[in-house]
């Protein structure tokens, strides 16, 4: 069954610095979002894209958050100065369609922020 | 802002014992879906209800939206270890798709 999948596993970052989660979403899918989960907490959206633009977003995609879609097949999730709160477990998922469709998650990255 | 909440937020069972969760939105939603999270892995996706009033049963879960399409439930039957995990619910509003608070269930052998 195909998977979305995420690199790295595991990211370790000096506060301050930038960082980019990477994913490869499920190649027929056309919906692709970024979700970030807190330890211990729920799963918060972050953002949606669609047709190379973002349809839509919440209060955490601040302007230090960026995604870019470079090629046919990465989706890429930027942190520009990340800050210590941003220590989370960050999972890329996609669908085939929005809404009303099933989402598949990547294994996510562990994000932690020093 | 949009909430949704899923009570219990923890849930301790004997094995063989019927697990329940409860999931409450502050908005009508245009479906909801149901993951589930094992420890340390991501959400997987389990079923989606999109009608007013819809029950759907998966082996031992029978899941249900409500009639005004704002709450929704999970009803596990004779729970096993292998039901141990976060139970989130979640659905759309407009473009965004929130998710529930989560219940976290323990299944004690």
């Amino acid at each position: 069954e195909p998977e979305v999948t995420q690199t790295p596993s595991h990211q370790v970052t000096q506060m301050g610095q930038e960082v980019i989660l990477r994913c490869v979403p499920i190649s027929n899918h056309l919906y692709f979002y970024w979700y970030r989960q807190i330890l211990g907490q729920k799963v918060e959206f972050l953002v949606s894209f669609y047709n190379n633009e973002i349809s839509e977003k919440s209060e955490i995609f601040d302007d230090q958050f960026s995604v870019e879609r470079p090629d046919g097949s990465n989706f890429t999730l930027k942190i520009r100065s990340t800050k210590l709160e941003d220590s989370a477990m960050y999972f890329c998922a996609s669908s085939s369609l929005e809404g009303n469709q099933p989402q598949h998650f990547g294994d996510g990255t562990r994000l932690s922020i020093l | 802002g949009q909430q949704v909440m899923q009570i219990p937020q923890y849930q301790h069972v004997q094995e063989g014992e019927d697990f329940t969760t409860y999931c409450n939105s502050s908005t009508t939603l245009s479906n909801i879906q149901w993951y589930k999270q094992r420890p340390g892995g991501h959400p997987v996706f389990l079923i989606q209800l999109v009608k007013s009033g819809e029950v759907k049963k998966q082996k031992r879960l029978t899941f249900q939206f409500g009639e005004a399409k704002k709450n929704s439930s999970l009803h596990i039957t004779a729970t096993q270890t292998t039901d141990v995990g976060t139970y989130f619910c979640g659905g759309n509003t407009g473009n965004q798709f929130y998710f529930g608070t989560g219940t976290s269930l323990t299944v004690i052998p």
